[in-house]
């Protein structure tokens, strides 16, 4: 079973710059997660949906960062203008549903410089 | 607000030798709680979860977690540790009202020869 793919792998942009990430979740997972993963910190819930409607959001910093799951399959986490403090590694992850395991991809490190 | 605390951020373990990682959790109801293992540039894979029932969780790769309500603790366990067994360990609590997981900060496993 494929798992959870996410590209690019890597990311180095100028600030002020954007950049945007792609995710496929699982087959078949209705639910789909974002985290930030800060380098020596755990892993953050930036946004989560259930098909493609969003049931948390409230950890997203709206002026800079957007998600959307059209279709309720990919989704696209995008964000205008990076900062430095953007630097991190953007985990996405998929589950069945509510409370089932989640499965993470290998995630997208961004640089901010 | 469900918080994690994981307060050792760096342990080394001889190989062969037990191991116990400590976590922490803060939730006012009954909490779910995971172990997921980190390894360098990869996503997180799921060790294992408590959702109810026997406080004494069996998981993958030989490792085992103890609910301890009293205590509001999740510590990880392995009797002998094996040198692939150096990662990154997080754990995560996880509720039915945001359905999303929040992770403790990572405690990091270093295996000596």
């Amino acid at each position: 079973e494929a798992g959870v793919a996410q590209s690019p792998r890597y990311k180095i942009i100028e600030k002020r710059q954007s950049v945007a990430f792609w995710c496929n979740p699982i087959s078949g997972h209705a639910t789909l997660y974002w985290y930030q993963q800060i380098l020596g910190q755990g892993p953050k819930l930036l946004i989560q949906f259930q098909n493609n409607g969003v049931v948390d959001d409230s950890q997203l910093p709206k002026d800079r960062f957007s998600a959307e799951r059209l279709k309720g399959v990919d989704s696209t986490l995008k964000i205008q203008p990076a900062k430095l403090e953007d630097s991190a590694v953007y985990l996405c992850a998929s589950s069945l549903g509510q409370l089932d395991t989640i499965y993470f991809g290998e995630g997208s490190w961004l640089t901010v410089v | 607000a469900q918080s994690v605390t994981q307060p050792d951020i760096h342990i080394t373990v001889s190989e062969g030798a037990s191991l116990e990682l400590r976590c922490n959790y803060s939730y006012g109801a009954t909490p779910y709680l995971f172990w997921y293992v980190q390894s360098p540039g990869q996503g997180l894979q799921l060790l294992l979860k408590y959702f109810s029932g026997d406080t004494l969780v069996q998981g993958i790769k030989g490792f085992e977690a103890e609910f301890k309500r009293s205590q509001s603790s999740f510590n990880l366990r392995k009797p002998s540790v094996h040198w692939s067994d150096a990662a990154e360990y997080f754990c995560a609590v996880g509720d039915t009202g945001r359905r999303a997981l929040t992770f403790g900060s990572g405690t990091r496993l270093q295996v000596q020869p």
